[in-house]
């Protein structure tokens, strides 16, 4: 089955910088990226997904890259806030949805005002 | 619009106890699905539902665990008997087409089993 790794697990930065999460997946029948938010106590919220036929997709702060020869996704945030503080989760899948969502082990931002 | 609700938030049940977990998807939704996630590792697919009907239950550990969703809305899940690495958070979640549209996770059920 699908293997998907995240780097790092941990990810401090000040109020204002960049971040930036990588994921690598294993499956190249996979075509469907999402990236989950995790608050404390709270299920995961959809930040933003990306499908097999585009390279990148912006929304607003948030973006996410797509590499499919190399089998390897990014999650960028630019101009953190506090509120960006929490476990960010990627994912992949043959389809959309949770539909066999294969998660990585997850990336804990901490944004320091 | 409302949110994918369970019930109940936490549960800490002795190893060998059973214990139920429910859910209500979002009105309208069609698929539902179960995630553990133990502490420190992403959700696991245990189950999922189409309607009424199971689509997959290959990663769900027959032997303890089972998931009904009767009558095509809400859902829940059986352990029987807990084991102490069943504690975990057990996510519900939904989406509105199979295979083409988002999901919603709801808050989940932290079991601890001691």
């Amino acid at each position: 089955g699908e293997n998907v790794e995240q780097h790092p697990s941990t990810l401090s930065v000040q109020e204002g910088d960049s971040a930036v999460i990588k994921c690598t997946y294993s499956d190249s029948a996979s075509n469907y990226f999402p990236w989950y938010k995790q608050e404390l106590g709270k299920g995961p919220q959809l930040i933003i997904d990306i499908r097999s036929n585009v390279g990148e997709k912006k929304d607003q702060r948030i973006a996410v890259t797509l590499n499919k020869t190399a089998k390897h996704f990014s999650l960028h945030i630019t101009e953190t806030q506090p509120e960006d503080s929490a476990v960010y989760f990627c994912a992949a899948s043959i389809q959309t949805g949770a539909n066999n969502l294969f998660f990585g082990t997850g990336t804990r931002l901490t944004v320091i005002p | 619009e409302a949110g994918v609700a369970q019930s109940p938030r936490y549960k800490i049940i002795e190893k060998r106890q059973s214990v139920a977990f429910w859910c209500n998807p979002i009105s309208g939704h069609a698929t539902l699905y179960w995630y553990q996630q133990i502490l420190g590792q992403g959700p696991k697919l245990l189950i999922q539902f189409q309607n009424n009907g199971v689509v997959d239950d290959s990663q769900l550990p027959k032997d303890r665990f089972s998931a009904e969703r009767l009558k095509g809305v809400d859902s829940t899940l059986k352990i029987q008997p807990a084991k102490l690495e069943d504690s975990a958070v057990y996510l519900c979640a939904s989406s509105l087409v199979f295979g083409r549209t988002e999901a919603f996770f709801g808050q989940g059920t932290r079991l601890t089993v001691v």
